[in-house]
């Protein structure tokens, strides 16, 4: 089955600590997003990356670090510079084409101990 | 930079009648998406609108855009129990690069 995973579904943080958040696709797409989404909100984007070993910034992108090294793969972690990370995150990706959408993986529900 | 309004924000609407739920965006956007969430899930796409004049229907929902108005409009025509979620609309600013920028979404309740 071709998709977007992200582990784990729900994560933990105490103050201080980072965290790293997977997000695995399987599509063969160049692009790879990170989305954040508190409650009530639309989706506010994070970071991006088009193509393996580059990414750049979103809108939101402080406190927040991401690699990409792999093609399949473009982890996110939140930092402990992110003070208020209490939220729930996407990870999409998308193929080339005009026609092309992002396509979202389950999503990670992250809290604050 | 593209800002996305949508409205309303909430609509509570009985099952067989129609309602239309608007989008605006505040500059040139290449393209226009529709999402659907259900609570506690992720995003489903519905749409992806290129051109001005673009329609797509899928079953009950129908979007069309109009890119000299900076407007889209997802239109529910029967309404049934099943529609009810968070819809959401998307631009994209950065040509080529498909950063969407968000509305904050319309929460549809249907009501038998």
């Amino acid at each position: 089955d071709g998709g977007i995973t992200q582990s784990p579904k729900y994560l933990f943080r105490k103050e201080g600590q980072n965290v790293t958040l997977s997000c695995e696709q399987n599509l063969n797409h160049d692009a790879m997003y990170w989305y954040r989404q508190d409650p009530g909100q639309g989706l506010r984007l994070i970071y991006y990356s088009q193509i393996v070993n580059d990414f750049q910034k979103g809108d939101i992108a402080e406190g927040y670090s991401v690699s990409r090294e792999k093609k399949e793969s473009f982890p996110l972690t939140v930092t402990s510079a992110q003070k208020n990370p209490t939220a729930f995150y996407l990870c999409a990706s998308r193929g080339r084409g005009s026609q092309e959408t992002q396509y979202f993986g389950p999503g990670t529900r992250l809290l604050v101990l | 930079e593209l800002k996305v309004e949508q409205n309303p924000l909430f609509l509570s609407m009985q099952e067989g009648k129609n309602y239309t739920i608007y989008c605006n965006y505040s500059t040139t956007s290449d393209r226009l998406y529709w999402y659907r969430q259900d609570p506690g899930k992720s995003l489903e796409s519905l749409f992806v609108l290129l051109s001005n004049g673009a329609v797509k229907q899928e079953g009950r929902l129908m979007a069309s855009l109009d890119t000299k108005a900076r407007l889209s409009t997802l239109h529910i025509t029967a309404a049934v129990h099943d529609l009810s979620a968070t819809y959401f609309c998307a631009g994209s600013s950065n040509f080529g690069n498909e950063k969407l920028t968000f509305g904050t979404g319309t929460r549809l309740t249907i009501i038998p």
